[in-house]
């Protein structure tokens, strides 16, 4: 079965600097991989998505996505933090036959002045 | 557009009450699925219906909690009686390719946090 561990509940960045948020998956099959964010008081967005194609994933707002197969990772990282950028972001994987998302528990990024 | 829209944004009750929640997909999207975050832990998957029929319910916790989609539109998800555990944040989404959810990411709709005291 898949499963999704974030490590990390909580990462404080100073605005500016790199955000590094991770993600590990257990799949028995090649995953489709995703990061959602979710800004206060509103449903999860899509950041960006990885579906066998390239292994490095651009999304929006400067965020990428690094598969990295041999370490079952999808790290999200972003080169240098804004403070729009304080949100909760969730990392998830599809199940095989890709009806159901299976999400990590979160973690919430603080970017300080 | 209209998103995914979810009412009521917050609902209080009791031990032992019922509380219907109602999920709106955007229109046109035949997937439609609720999700469940108990506070500080993962978004836990519940149901998800294509059009009017449940294709897999695997994550409803029990029998108090009734999910329906008639006619294939909007769906609601009743929990009857509610119990203290129930409390988190009800999430419900919607997605467009009738297959897969990996070509058709989620739209998600803002939650209705649920609080049962």
């Amino acid at each position: 079965a898949q499963s999704v561990t974030q490590l990390g509940s909580h990462v404080s960045v100073s605005e500016g600097a790199l955000v590094l948020l991770r993600c590990n998956y257990s799949s028995s099959v090649p995953p489709y991989l995703f990061w959602y964010v979710q800004y206060p008081n509103q449903g999860l967005q899509l950041l960006l998505k990885y579906t066998s194609a390239a292994t490095l994933v651009k999304g929006i707002n400067g965020f990428e996505a690094e598969f990295k197969k041999s370490e079952t990772s999808f790290h999200l990282t972003k080169p240098s933090a804004h403070m729009s950028d304080a949100a909760e972001y969730f990392c998830a994987v599809t199940t095989t036959g890709g009806f159901k998302t299976i999400f990590g528990a979160g973690t919430r990024l603080f970017v300080k002045a | 557009e209209a998103g995914v829209t979810q009412f009521p944004s917050h609902s209080v009750i009791e031990k032992g009450q019922t509380v219907t929640l109602r999920c709106d997909p955007i229109s046109g999207h035949d997937n439609l699925y609720w999700y469940r975050r108990v506070m500080g832990k993962e978004i836990k998957f519940l149901l998800h219906f294509v059009k009017e029929s449940k294709q897999d319910e695997s994550g409803m916790p029990n029998n108090r909690f009734l999910a329906e989609r008639t006619g294939g539109t909007y769906s609601t998800l009743k929990v009857q009686p509610a119990e203290l555990e129930d409390s988190g944040v009800y999430f419900c989404a919607s997605s467009q390719d009738p297959m897969s959810s990996y070509n058709s990411p989620l739209h998600f709709g803002n939650g209705t946090r649920l609080t049962v005291t």
